[in-house]
């Protein structure tokens, strides 16, 4: 079953807005990783938080953990119509086990 | 090589007909994935490889399925018997086995079958 639930399942904001993606799992985790997707390729990795971090920055990006909660948000900031992607959260609980998708979230960014 | 790489990037076949998808990944990447996605789904997981270790084989939908790994990199999918519900997109990711596992994926292969 999926370890990671993405919520909203679809996001739809005008460019300059904030795109704020919300993800729920429920084992205990070493860290959980953002990745995107464009029209069906292949998935690229953006960014990672420790189980021991609680907000972590990459650019426009900014997701923070709450473990006690578990569950993990990516906001993007001054979203742009290139941001128009899906994004999914992935969960690792560590050695000897493997990376865990949730199902993703569609971005809209409207020029 | 620069990253991971899949062949064919595009593969039509007839229903009934066995399909074989190859991936590349990143040279030293120890683990491997295999996942499927249908049109405007999330990502089914569907084989895990990491090192020398068993296969975590639990994500393969049907005995038509199988995968294996040769020396430790390149790793092929098959799909006997093809049916069409087998239509999809097949991702292949790698990554290490440490640190933090950040996965690196391939263009995928589009299967189509008729």
């Amino acid at each position: 079953s999926q370890q990671g639930e993405e919520d909203p399942q679809a996001l739809s904001i005008q460019e300059g807005e904030n795109a704020t993606m919300n993800c729920s799992y429920k084992t205990s985790i070493n860290n959980l990783q953002w990745y995107r997707q464009n029209s069906g390729r292949g998935l690229v990795h953006l960014i990672l938080i420790r189980s021991n971090e609680r907000e972590k920055h990459s650019g426009r990006l900014r997701v923070t953990l709450d473990t006690s909660k578990k569950s993990s948000s990516l906001l993007i900031t001054a979203s742009r119509a290139a941001d128009t992607a899906s994004y999914f959260c992935a969960t690792d609980a560590g050695a000897n086990s493997k990376l865990t998708f949730g199902k993703g979230i569609t971005l809209s960014v409207r020029p | 090589g620069a990253g991971v790489s899949q062949s064919p990037s595009n593969k039509v076949t007839e229903k009934g007909k066995d399909v074989e998808l190859r991936c590349d990944p990143i040279s030293g990447h120890t683990a491997l994935y295999w996942y499927r996605q249908s049109l405007g789904q999330g990502l089914e997981f569907l084989i895990y490889f990491q090192g020398n270790s068993a296969p975590d084989k639990s994500g393969l939908p049907s005995d038509r399925f199988s995968a294996e790994r040769t020396g430790g990199s390149v790793s092929t999918l098959t799909i006997q018997r093809t049916q069409q519900e087998d239509s999809a997109v097949y991702l292949c990711a790698s990554s290490l086995d440490r640190g933090t596992r950040a996965q690196y994926f391939g263009p995928g292969t589009r299967l189509l079958v008729l």
